[in-house]
């Protein structure tokens, strides 16, 4: 059973075209969401972290915001630079050894054309 | 800035061969982790180590192996590679204590053929 899901699997935008890429989860217990980065034949790269619902955390034209059952990425006025697979990860509130594990989402592929 | 090494980026091998995959981090994290990357499958964790010689299994163990010998690396060993383990390999690592991020290698693209 899926504790991350993310939708759109795929998403396409005309640059200044803003847009929202959703991440719902149901583990119990959120310890924290992660948001990642990844360019093809890349590793994933670290974007955001969100602790509790109601916080938000913003860089350049992204924004992740929190809710109790799922995370938004706001992208405003994206560029084709922006264009990537946008990963979605969340801690669950296990104890001893598992604490450190994440659970990802299958991701979102964002492309964005001039 | 984290660095997380893996020691080769494309790797060609034959089936039956015994595979050996390296990671190495510079931060000084506790937590390092194993995980194979397929289109359509998303990130499925092989193997995770929270401690020198501890090793954890993940989701899908089957087939592999794992050494943590020091804490700054953390090997995957496919003990008798076959070709439905061709693959992205990624390597990561985070510091031990909740909330905290897993840092990523560029991932080792795997063949057996």
């Amino acid at each position: 059973e899926d504790q991350v899901t993310q939708s759109p699997e795929a998403l396409r935008l005309q640059e200044g075209e803003s847009s929202s890429l959703n991440c719902s989860y149901t583990v119990s217990g959120l310890r924290g969401l992660f948001w990642y980065r990844q360019d093809p034949g890349k590793g994933p790269e670290f974007l955001f972290t969100l602790y509790s619902a109601g916080e938000e955390k913003e860089k350049e034209r992204l924004k992740a915001t929190l809710t109790k059952k799922e995370s938004f990425l706001h992208i405003t006025a994206p560029k084709p630079e922006d264009s990537a697979t946008y990963l979605c990860a969340v801690q669950a509130g296990y104890r001893g050894s598992t604490l450190g594990r994440l659970y990802f989402g299958r991701g979102t592929q964002l492309t964005v054309w001039p | 800035d984290v660095k997380v090494t893996q020691s080769s980026r494309y790797l060609v091998k034959r089936t039956g061969e015994k595979v050996f995959l390296e990671c190495v981090q510079d931060m000084d994290h506790e937590n390092m982790f194993w995980y194979r990357q397929d289109p359509g499958l998303g990130l499925r964790l092989i193997y995770f180590s929270y401690d020198v010689k501890m090793k954890e299994k993940g989701d899908i163990p089957e087939g592999y192996s794992v050494s943590r010998e020091k804490k700054e690396r953390f090997s995957l060993i496919l003990e008798s590679a076959s070709t439905n383990q061709t693959s992205m390999y990624l390597c990561a690592s985070s510091p031990r204590g909740r909330r905290q991020p897993q840092h990523f290698g560029d991932g080792t693209r795997l063949s057996i053929l």
